[in-house]
């Protein structure tokens, strides 16, 4: 089973700033086959990115993702007050299973 | 559009059986799979398995024996049941649409509270 680690646990930033959350796998991931999701408290998870760096439909282009192997990067480039949230990665090259990373908290500073 | 609506929340005494309903709509059922995630309170998204648009099924090994995945083609609906149920199956179900292997769009949750 594939391991994500995400890092850090929790990061705080004012609104206009610059927020980087990672990613790491404990193994190389096939394709770069890589999610990110957003989630707000008492909502469902919403897709962000796939494939490591495609943003989904009406995925502002202030996201971004990067990354390939075992290290990815999601980017949020100006953060905005709906931006704070939780983060998950997703790794979908270890089909048919799959795994999730245990979150980044995103809270306002 | 795409939209995936779950049913209600559900109470559970341990030992029981409870099944969650997921409805499909806004696009063509058979063409996508259907994956069951489940997220304890405060806790992070744990996936549970998959059933594909042909009816091909894959669970996570620690729900094995336990979870039975389905779906209806004529009233696109996907359900998703679990047996014997303990204290820590306490959580949020969600089941959430996926084609090429991420997730797009999610049900809105089903709360399972499994309490004496």
């Amino acid at each position: 089973e594939i391991v994500l680690t995400q890092s850090p646990g929790s990061l705080s930033l004012s609104p206009g700033e610059r927020a980087t959350l990672s990613c790491r796998a404990s193994q190389s991931v096939r394709f770069s086959y890589l999610a990110w999701y957003q989630q707000k408290p008492g909502q469902a998870p919403r897709l962000l990115i796939y494939g490591a760096s495609t943003r989904a439909t009406g995925i502002p282009d202030r996201f971004s993702g990067s990354g390939s192997g075992t290290d990815f990067t999601l980017t949020i480039s100006r953060l905005e007050p709906e931006d704070f949230a939780v983060y998950y990665c997703q790794q979908y090259g270890s089909s048919p299973s799959t795994t999730f990373g245990q979150g980044t908290r995103l809270e306002i500073k | 559009q795409v939209q995936l609506v779950q049913s209600g929340p559900e109470v559970r005494k341990p030992g029981a059986s409870v099944m969650v309903s997921c409805k499909a709509s806004g696009y063509n059922f058979p063409s996508y799979g259907i994956s069951w995630i489940r997220q304890a309170p405060g806790q992070g998204l744990e996936w549970m398995g998959w059933i594909s648009g042909s009816g091909n099924t894959n669970h996570e090994q620690k729900f094995q024996g336990r979870v039975t995945m389905t779906t209806d083609t004529s009233t696109s609906t996907a359900y998703m049941e679990l047996r014997s149920l303990r204290s820590d199956d306490t959580a949020v179900y969600y089941c959430a649409r996926f084609g090429m292997g991420w997730f797009d769009p999610w049900g809105q949750g089903t709360l399972v509270t499994v309490s004496s």
